[in-house]
C-alpha cells in the first residue's frame, strides 16, 4: 500500500511570507506527526495529532507554527511569517494508532519537506 | 524530557569493517528503543526496534542492537559492512504510554569506503 506522502518535496520562499506544507498519512493511521530536520541534527517533535485533535503540540516552535487535521487524516502545518531560521526538512510521520500495543505505535516516515527562506 | 545521545557523529569505514554505534538515553521509565536509517536521498526508515522481550534484537540487512536497561544503552551492530550501507543512522525513543512522540539522536553520518 501506499506509504506516507508530503507535498511539495522542496519549497523556497521569502522571508516573511506564508507557507503550507501537506501531509496524506497510510490510509487508517489515527495518529500523525511534524517533526524537523535541521541540517547536521536529528528530527525534532513539533506536534502530534491524535484524530483531528493535537494532542501535544508543545513542541511547535512559536506561534507562527500552527498545523490543523480537520478531517482526520490529511495534515497541513501552516508557518506565517518565515524567517530564515525556519529553513529545514520537515518530516511528516504517521502510526496506527498510539496506546498499550507498542507494536501498533510504530512511525512511518514520509520522504519531507525541504523549506528553504531566503 | 527524555534526551538520546549518539558519538562520534561521522564514521569511516573500510568494507567488511564491523560496525558499532553508540545510543544512549536518559529516561528511566519503560521505553521503546529505534534505530532509523536515511540513505542518500531517501527518506527514514526503520531499521530495527526493541519494544519488550529478548534484548538483543534483528533488524534488516544483518544488523542487530543490544538493549542494556542498566546502561541505558541500545547500541548499533553490524559484523561486515558494505558499500551500501553509507547513510545516517539514528537512534530514537519514545516512552511506552506517552504521546508516543520520538525523540532522535544527532545521528552518526557513515561512509563505507569500497
Amino acid at each position: 500500500g501506499a506509504g506516507v506522502s508530503q507535498t511539495p518535496s522542496n519549497k523556497v520562499t521569502e522571508k516573511g511570507k506564508y507557507v503550507e506544507l501537506r501531509c496524506d498519512p497510510i490510509s487508517g493511521h489515527t495518529a500523525l506527526y511534524w517533526y524537523r530536520q535541521s541540517l547536521g541534527q536529528g528530527p525534532e517533535f513539533l506536534i502530534y495529532f491524535q484524530g483531528t485533535g493535537a494532542a501535544d503540540d508543545s513542541g511547535l516552535p512559536n506561534d507562527r507554527f500552527f498545523a490543523v487535521r480537520p478531517e482526520g487524516s490529511v495534515s497541513t502545518l501552516k508557518i506565517q511569517r518565515t524567517e530564515r531560521g525556519d529553513s529545514a526538512v520537515y518530516l511528516c510521520a504517521s502510526s496506527l494508532e498510539v496506546g498499550e500495543r507498542a507494536d501498533l505505535n510504530e512511525q512511518f516516515f514520509g520522504p519531507g519537506t525541504r523549506l528553504t527562506v531566503l | 524530557a527524555q534526551s538520546v545521545s549518539q558519538h562520534n557523529h561521522h564514521v569511516i569505514l573500510s568494507e567488511a569493517a564491523s560496525l558499532e554505534l553508540g545510543c544512549n538515553y536518559s529516561y528511566g521509565g519503560t521505553v521503546n528503543l529505534f534505530w532509523y536509517v536515511q540513505y542518500p536521498g531517501q527518506h527514514l526508515q526503520l531499521l530495527l526496534k526493541y519494544f519488550s522481550g529478548d534484548p538483543l534484537v534483528k533488524g534488516i540487512k544483518g544488523f542487530e542492537a543490544e538493549f542494556i536497561k542498566s546502561k541505558f544503552s541500545f547500541n548499533l551492530r553490524k559484523p561486515s559492512v558494505q558499500w551500501s550501507d553509507t547513510a545516517e543512522y539514528f537512534c530514537a525513543v519514545n516512552v511506552l504510554y506517552g504521546n508516543n512522540r520520538l525523540a532522535f539522536g544527532k545521528g552518526n553520518q557513515v561512509v563505507v569506503i569500497p
